[in-house]
């Protein structure tokens, strides 16, 4: 099994600019979460699903848009980047809600 | 509001020492308690958890916890520190779907 993947690695964009983020598991879990990481604040949620089909929003949800339309997949969507935008974002799953988090590798996203 | 705090943004060890890293967390509800390690470059992966029943939690890699409810407390322990447990050190509570997590504690080990 893969886990929990991430695509891009990396990206840099402009200010303005738009990019989706994807993450895919292949763990058959319900629950899957995107979190931004910011040097001294820990991770912070962005998004979350509980199921296909349905999102929420987490602690830091503006600026931000994402969708679950396949159980595996997570999209996150910056529809015009921003430069505190800048972060490393990383997505995880769980198979319930109080279950351990699965890690994706992370995306490093710079925005001039 | 639910918040963990981690005293100690970076702490230094010797290598063979005691390490120790605090956690304390506001919670209304009894949490699930969890730490990650995250090493450089990579993403976070779990270290020990904390449910339900004994409060002495054994992780991966020789590191401990205790949760202590009446301190509000998880404090990880790892008797003898190795070069490869430099790292950052991240707790986490979690009272419901969503994940609390605490700033992070840098641990850097001497030789």
């Amino acid at each position: 099994n893969a886990g929990v993947t991430q695509t891009p690695k990396f990206r840099v964009l402009k200010t303005g600019q738009s990019m989706t983020l994807l993450c895919a598991q292949d763990m058959n879990h319900e629950y899957m979460y995107w979190y931004r990481q910011d040097p001294g604040m820990g991770l912070r949620l962005i998004h979350y699903s509980v199921g296909e089909g349905t999102t929420a929003k987490g602690e830091v949800p503006d600026g931000y848009n994402v969708s679950r339309l396949k159980k595996q997949n997570f999209l996150l969507g910056l529809e015009s980047a921003a430069p505190s935008q800048t972060s490393v974002y990383f997505c995880a799953s769980s198979y319930q809600g109080t279950d351990t988090q699965y890690f994706g590798p992370g995306t490093r996203l710079t925005v001039l | 509001a639910q918040s963990v705090t981690q005293l100690g943004s970076h702490v230094s060890v010797s290598e063979g020492a005691l390490v120790l890293l605090r956690c304390n967390y506001s919670s209304s509800v009894p949490p699930y308690l969890f730490w990650y390690v995250q090493y450089p470059n990579q993403g976070l992966q779990l270290l020990l958890k904390y449910t339900t029943g004994a409060t002495l939690v054994k992780g991966i890699n020789g590191f401990e916890a205790e949760f202590k409810k009446s301190e509000t407390s998880f404090h990880l322990t790892k008797p003898s520190a190795h070069m490869s447990d430099a790292a950052e050190y991240f707790c986490a509570v979690r009272p419901s779907v969503k994940v609390i997590f605490g700033p992070g504690t840098s641990l850097s080990v001497i030789p």
